[in-house]
């Protein structure tokens, strides 16, 4: 299987914009998914098919991609949005079908 | 609305075989329309997908994993079950549960839970 690269951590301020990337070869031919994990909750999609934002996500978070590269990006970051990030490919052809990216700790200063 | 909930022992010795059963509620037409899968966070890393299963008993495994896991689902209970086989230190992790709504996304997760493999 292939590798989604996210950058280990992004530090924002708060009322600034979290700018969190995943790069893999695939990406452009593939739907990316990104989820929010926070400690002692149930992981949160955030993000679908690269653009499409689930019932009850903020409008804070928006998704978009070019290339081998899709981007995360939380605008008006809160201390709420403080939490992992990964990124997630489906090829439903390949014998393992979902792939994750390698994570991105976002921390609000 | 659906949720999930894993259940199972938080403490497996090494060597041993780990099992965990996830519970789905609130949807019954869900858990015939959907894969089912599995999928764990080793601390400090990221995560890892394990492997699905679909309510007719279809199984996919994560080929790396593979020799070890199995999957069974029971459709009178709304329950899917995890089973892997001689676990070591690094099968310690939380261990998730979560929806494919069947276009590659996973739209609904259980909170985990935490196994850890002792010696």
């Amino acid at each position: 299987s292939y590798v989604l690269t996210q950058p280990p951590s992004v530090s924002v301020a708060p009322g600034n914009t979290a700018t969190i990337t995943c790069g893999g070869s695939t990406i452009g031919t593939q739907g990316i998914h990104w989820y929010q994990l926070k400690p002692g909750q149930a992981p949160l999609l955030v993000i679908y098919y690269e653009t499409y934002r689930p019932s009850g996500i903020p409008e804070r978070f928006s998704g978009s991609g070019s290339g081998n590269t899709a981007t995360l990006t939380i605008s008006s970051v809160e201390a709420a949005d403080e939490a992992d990030y990964f990124c997630q490919v489906w090829d439903s052809s390949s014998d393992h079908p979902y792939v994750f990216g390698t994570g991105t700790r976002v921390t609000v200063l | 609305q659906a949720q999930l909930q894993e259940s199972g022992p938080g403490l497996v010795q090494s060597s041993q075989t780990l099992s965990l059963t996830c519970t789905v509620s609130g949807d019954s037409i869900s858990f015939q329309a959907h894969y089912w899968n599995w999928i764990r966070r080793p601390a400090g890393q990221g995560l890892q997908w394990i492997g699905r299963i679909y309510s007719s008993g279809s199984t996919d495994y994560n080929p790396s994993l593979k020799s070890r896991v199995s999957m069974s689902v029971d459709s009178s209970k709304w329950q899917f079950s995890l089973q892997m086989r001689s676990v070591t230190a690094a099968d310690s992790a939380l261990y998730f549960c979560a929806r494919d709504r069947s276009v590659g996304d996973f739209d609904l997760w259980g909170q985990g839970v935490l196994v850890t493999v002792s010696s």
